[in-house]
């Protein structure tokens, strides 16, 4: 079984909508990211996670926002989905003390 | 701040050929430093990463880089390319002060002609 599981993988949905994806880990890990990928643009931060009760913003939060409801499981919402919120979504976690991160397989998020 | 820069944003190698894909960092100490895989359809898997110790670093699939603190570079190579090797790469760099954060570069994408 994957150490790293997003649900769903691909989805389809329409401006407006509130939509969320899904992360959940078996690794034991207390680190916990979200990342969007855009074509070009690499890999960028949008909240992280150190533990339950710790919840920060990365680079690019502004119409995200996530719930970490376990240390197994954290959850990212888009409360009014836009067409440039159109991406792959990654979910990683991390030893604390090496931080190397292990990825999920992504999420295909279309807002049309 | 940290950042990481990849030159290249495709590549195309013939099999069998080497292959050496460049990042530069920027970071005021120590950094570490990650090379992550991404094949078609999947998330990143690491393959290699430097902590301290020995610059020349092994990791999986026969993959190695080389930590230049000279030249701020962590470069990657591979002797020989096997069509399997056809992904985009990434380029990381963390830093324990820094929140444990790590940093991607824009990836570059490697074609491996038969």
């Amino acid at each position: 079984d994957a150490d790293v599981t997003q649900t769903p993988r691909n989805r389809i949905t329409k401006t407006g909508k509130r939509i969320m994806l899904e992360c959940s880990q078996t690794k034991g890990h207390d680190r916990m990211y979200w990342y969007r990928q855009d074509p070009g643009l690499g890999l960028r931060l949008i909240y992280y996670s150190f533990d339950v009760k710790d919840i920060n913003k990365g680079e690019i939060s502004d119409g995200y926002s996530v719930s970490r409801q376990a240390q197994a499981k954290f959850s990212l919402s888009l409360e009014s989905a836009i067409p440039n919120q159109t991406a792959l979504y990654f979910c990683a976690t991390s030893d604390a003390a090496l931080d190397t991160q292990y990825f999920g397989p992504g999420t295909r998020l279309t807002v049309l | 701040a940290q950042s990481v820069t990849q030159p290249d944003i495709h590549i195309t190698v013939s099999e069998g050929a080497s292959l050496e894909l460049r990042c530069n960092y920027s970071y005021g100490a120590t950094p570490y430093l990650f090379w992550y895989v991404q094949s078609p359809g999947q998330g990143l898997q690491l393959l290699l990463k430097y902590f301290s110790g020995d610059t020349l670093v092994q990791g999986i699939k026969g993959f190695e880089a080389e930590f230049k603190r000279s030249q701020s570079s962590f470069n990657l190579r591979k002797p020989s390319v096997h069509w399997s090797d056809a992904a985009e790469y990434f380029c990381a760099v963390g830093a324990r002060t820094n929140a444990g954060k790590s940093t991607f570069g824009d990836g570059t994408t490697l074609t491996v002609k038969p």
